[in-house]
């Protein structure tokens, strides 16, 4: 059964730094991994997509990387803005095609 | 182009009663996955659908639970004799194939 980490578990920081969130996963046999944003009271808002075959991907200044036999996949935020503050949830899917989230880091980022 | 809608937002209904949730995907979009998120706790997976096969279930926490899935569009997932516990917010999502997953706003269930 697939398990997903993510640490840290909150994250509280001021504005203009750059930041890693880690996602990390039992079972490497993974079809893609997706990372989202929530904000309180929201759902689910798609940041970035990875396929198994991809290294990386970026949007502006967000990048995810997928590293699947070590089991983990990072986003990096850059330079860090109070927009920014939200939880922050991975999600890796297997060959059942069924998404397994990970708890989230609850992200502040202060002015 | 719309994204994916639910109704309604918010729903509160006594113990007992049976609840009806709705969630549009987007046009087009052949899988459909309902979630359950409840306070301080991660996404459970209740239900996926995906194109004319037959829905993997393995996620419904009882069989109170049940959901449809009419014309492969637009889904309903239903909830009855409700108890306390069921209080959550329901999520849905849909995507292309198994690709990018787009979530819907919500449904908050309470159940006094």
């Amino acid at each position: 059964k697939q398990e997903v980490t993510q640490i840290p578990a909150a994250l509280s920081v001021p504005e203009g730094e750059n930041l890693v969130l880690n996602c990390s996963f039992t079972d490497s046999a993974i079809y893609n991994l997706q990372w989202f944003r929530q904000d309180p009271g929201k759902g689910l808002t798609s940041l970035l997509l990875i396929q198994s075959s991809q290294r990386e991907q970026t949007s502006g200044r967000l990048n995810a990387s997928l590293d699947k036999s070590s089991g983990r996949s990072t986003l990096y935020i850059a330079a860090s803005q109070p927009g920014d503050s939200a939880t922050y949830l991975c999600a890796v899917v297997g060959g059942s095609y069924i998404p397994t989230f990970g708890r989230g880091t609850s992200l502040i980022v202060h002015p | 182009g719309a994204g994916v809608s639910q109704s309604p937002s918010n729903k509160v209904t006594e113990k007992g009663k049976d609840v009806e949730l709705r969630c549009d995907p987007i046009s087009g979009h052949t899988a459909l996955y309902w979630y359950r998120q409840s306070l301080g706790q991660g996404l459970e997976f209740l239900i996926y659908f995906q194109g004319n096969s037959a829905p993997d279930k393995s996620g419904l926490p009882s069989d109170r639970f049940s959901a449809e899935r009419t014309g492969g569009s637009v889904s309903t997932l239903t909830i009855q004799r409700t108890q306390q516990e069921d209080s959550a917010v329901y999520l849905c999502a849909s995507s292309l194939e198994t690709n990018e997953q787009f979530f819907g706003p919500g449904t908050r269930l309470t159940v006094l």
